[in-house]
């Protein structure tokens, strides 16, 4: 069984579509994050959770959202989806009480076109 | 300027030769740098920790310069299943703790 999933695995939309990507993880982490991976540019942070009351916006956060539903649970929004937001999406966890804490663990990605 | 800097390569060697990535980190109070490494179409995963001066894996030997701030991997003894793309990491300081931020990867294929 996956430790991180993502939900979808792959989305088509539109230009002004809200779309958004769920992410789980069964490993008890505190810590996730979301990352955006387009070619060439290798992962860009995008927001941070360190529990459920905690949100940071990272590196290129705008035109996006997030909530923190639960300790497993982390979603990111893409209010009204441009073109330019087609990429392909991670989803990590982190656990700051492992021996090897600094360690993320990815899910599988969603891969998101935006036409 | 980018915390993290990589050479994206690509490098292209035969089977049992030795390569080496290199990657720069900007922030000289960094402590925490790692290799990742990601299969094509797939998520990236922990390929080696570098906590101290340099540690070795097998084929895979991690190096750090505080001086010169950058981290090295050298695989020696390539392999076909080597083909992938290596991501360095760089964990933040201070108010950034916590956080990784990554090196562009560099890609690599390994060919009989």
């Amino acid at each position: 069984d996956a430790d991180v999933t993502q939900t979808p695995r792959n989305r088509i939309t539109k230009t002004g579509k809200r779309i958004m990507l769920e992410c789980s993880q069964t490993k008890g982490h505190d810590r996730m994050y979301w990352y955006r991976q387009d070619p060439g540019l290798g992962l860009r942070l995008i927001y941070y959770s360190f529990d459920v009351k905690d949100i940071n916006k990272g590196e290129i956060s705008d035109g996006y959202s997030v909530s923190r539903q639960a300790q497993a649970k982390f979603s990111l929004s893409l209010e009204s989806a441009i073109p330019n937001q087609t990429a392909l999406y991670f989803c990590a966890t982190s656990d700051p009480g492992l021996a090897s804490y600094n360690e993320q663990f990815f899910g599988p990605g969603t891969r998101l076109t935006v036409l | 300027r980018k915390e993290v800097e990589q050479d994206p390569g690509p490098f292209n060697v035969p089977e049992g030769a030795t390569v080496a990535f290199n990657c720069t980190y900007s922030n000289s109070a960094s402590q925490s740098f790692f290799w990742y490494r990601q299969d094509c179409r797939k998520e990236p995963k922990l390929l080696m920790s570098v906590y101290s001066s340099g540690n070795e894996d097998g084929r895979f030997t991690a190096q750090l310069n505080r001086a010169s701030q950058y981290i090295s991997l050298l695989i020696r003894d390539s392999k076909l299943s080597d083909s992938a793309t290596y991501l360095c990491a760089v964990m933040g300081r201070g108010s950034t703790l916590g956080r990784l931020y990554f090196g562009r990867g560099t890609q690599l294929t390994v060919w009989p």
